[in-house]
């Protein structure tokens, strides 16, 4: 059984570019969330995706859009990328929604 | 705005002793609280967890209070171990999404 997967482990990008991190979900589960964490912060929500929907967001503005695929793999796209955005992104999985998540070893994205 | 707080970003411990790590938050609607743990260049783990309507639940050497009058849990490891030297998050749940606190860094010292 294979766990989270996140690609790719590392990025950096310049002010106004897109981005798209990619995130493999634990077999068997079909609920992925996407979390932002900043230095010496927590991680905070952005959205989750349940059966290809997006069924819940955090704070986080337009530019920040997901995808889910059948498979339940998924896309974390954030658009016009601004020097905040700076931060790792953490995929979860979970086998529904509320339910225990597991973490991938996220992206690290940053923005110059 | 922070619903979930972890007021020590520090905790040093000696190995074999008691690490109490502690966790307050404000929204009431919270239906269940968790413990990651999280090892640098590694995503969180999860640690323990427990239902609000508990006040204790009792992992191994884990184990995870909650207090629901005073909104406040905490985490006590013991004995505490080099291996549990990471940082250790809390999190609330409400409804799908988790809150977070900031994390404490716990150092084992042997």
């Amino acid at each position: 059984e294979t766990g989270v997967t996140q690609s790719p482990t590392h990025l950096i990008k310049t002010r106004g570019q897109q981005v798209t991190l990619r995130c493999s979900s634990q077999s068997g589960h079909n609920t992925v969330s996407w979390y932002q964490q900043a230095l010496g912060q927590g991680p905070q929500f952005i959205f989750q995706y349940y059966r290809e929907e997006e069924n819940g967001r955090g704070n986080f503005p337009p530019r920040f859009s997901g995808l889910q695929f059948p498979n339940y793999s998924s896309e974390l796209n954030v658009n016009a990328l601004e020097l905040d955005d700076s931060a790792l992104y953490l995929c979860a999985s979970s086998l529904g929604e509320g339910e225990k998540l597991f973490f991938g070893s996220g992206t690290q994205l940053s923005v110059l | 705005d922070q619903q979930v707080k972890q007021n020590s970003p520090s905790l040093s411990v000696q190995e074999g002793r008691i690490s109490i790590l502690n966790c307050d938050y404000t929204n009431s609607m919270f239906d269940y609280f968790l413990w990651y743990k999280k090892y640098p260049a590694e995503g969180p783990t999860f640690l323990i967890s427990i239902s609000s309507i508990k006040d204790k639940n009792e992992d191994g050497r884990f184990t995870v209070f909650l207090n629901k009058s005073a909104k406040h849990l905490s985490l006590h490891i013991v004995p505490s171990q080099p291996g549990d030297s990471a940082v250790y998050f809390c999190a609330a749940r409400n409804d799908y999404k988790l809150s977070f606190g900031a994390g404490t860094t716990v150092t084992v010292r042997a």
